[in-house]
């Protein structure tokens, strides 16, 4: 099985404030997926990042997938209180499982 | 866009009663996915489902849980005899093709609370 371990485990900011949400895995990572999913709600997916060294944006969030590192990280610019959710991070295998990060919180403060 | 949809989006019963929870994935869509989030926990896979049989399943799947797909469209997992164990969001989802590179579908879940 894949390992996905997120960091940090929560987080809470000052609205307007940058952060950065990383993802680490155990195995080479061949793609990720980021998504987003408020507290006992369903998934929304953000994005999906296939290459090493690729970068999407989707408003004020980033991602990147550093295939060396084997770790993705997600950067929210300007941080609002709409941001605020649990983070996962996740990744396909060979077979048919998805496997999930930890989780990321975020709690921004208006 | 196509999506995913699950009903009921919240279920509440008895411990030891029969759930259903239904699941439309995307309509072309070959591969059906069960996962399950206990509260505050990791989302955990439960099953997947391909040409009408189990293809893989997790050793959370036991037989208190089964899955079928009774028509061209609808994913049911049937949990016999609930426990208070089983209250979590379980989540359905569907993809197009089976692999890494393939993204899975999720619907927006089920919330089931065992009493």
């Amino acid at each position: 099985s894949q390992e996905l371990e997120q960091s940090p485990q929560s987080l809470i900011v000052q609205e307007g404030k940058n952060l950065t949400i990383n993802c680490t895995s155990s195995k080479t990572l061949y793609g990720l997926y980021w998504y987003k999913q408020k507290y006992g709600e369903g998934l929304i997916f953000l994005m999906m990042l296939q290459k090493g060294g690729e970068e999407k944006s989707h408003e004020k969030i980033t991602a990147k997938l550093d295939e060396k590192k084997q770790q993705s990280s997600l950067h929210i610019t300007a941080s609002q209180p709409s941001h605020a959710g649990i983070y996962l991070c996740g990744v396909g295998s060979t077979g048919n499982q998805f496997y999930f990060g930890t989780g990321t919180s975020l709690t921004v403060i208006p | 866009e196509p999506e995913v949809t699950q009903t009921p989006s919240h279920q509440v019963t008895q411990m030891g009663q029969e759930v259903i929870l239904r699941c439309v994935p995307i309509s072309n869509h070959l591969y059906f996915y069960w996962y399950r989030q206990i509260l505050g926990q990791k989302v955990e896979f439960l099953v997947s489902f391909y040409n009408n049989e189990i293809s893989e399943k997790s050793e959370i799947f036991d037989d208190q849980f089964s899955v079928e797909r009774p028509d061209g469209s609808n994913f049911t997992l049937k949990i016999r005899s609930t426990k208070l164990e089983d209250s979590a969001m379980y989540f359905c989802a569907s993809s197009a093709f089976q692999g890494r590179s393939y993204e899975q579908y999720f619907g927006p879940g089920t919330r089931l609370t065992v009493t």
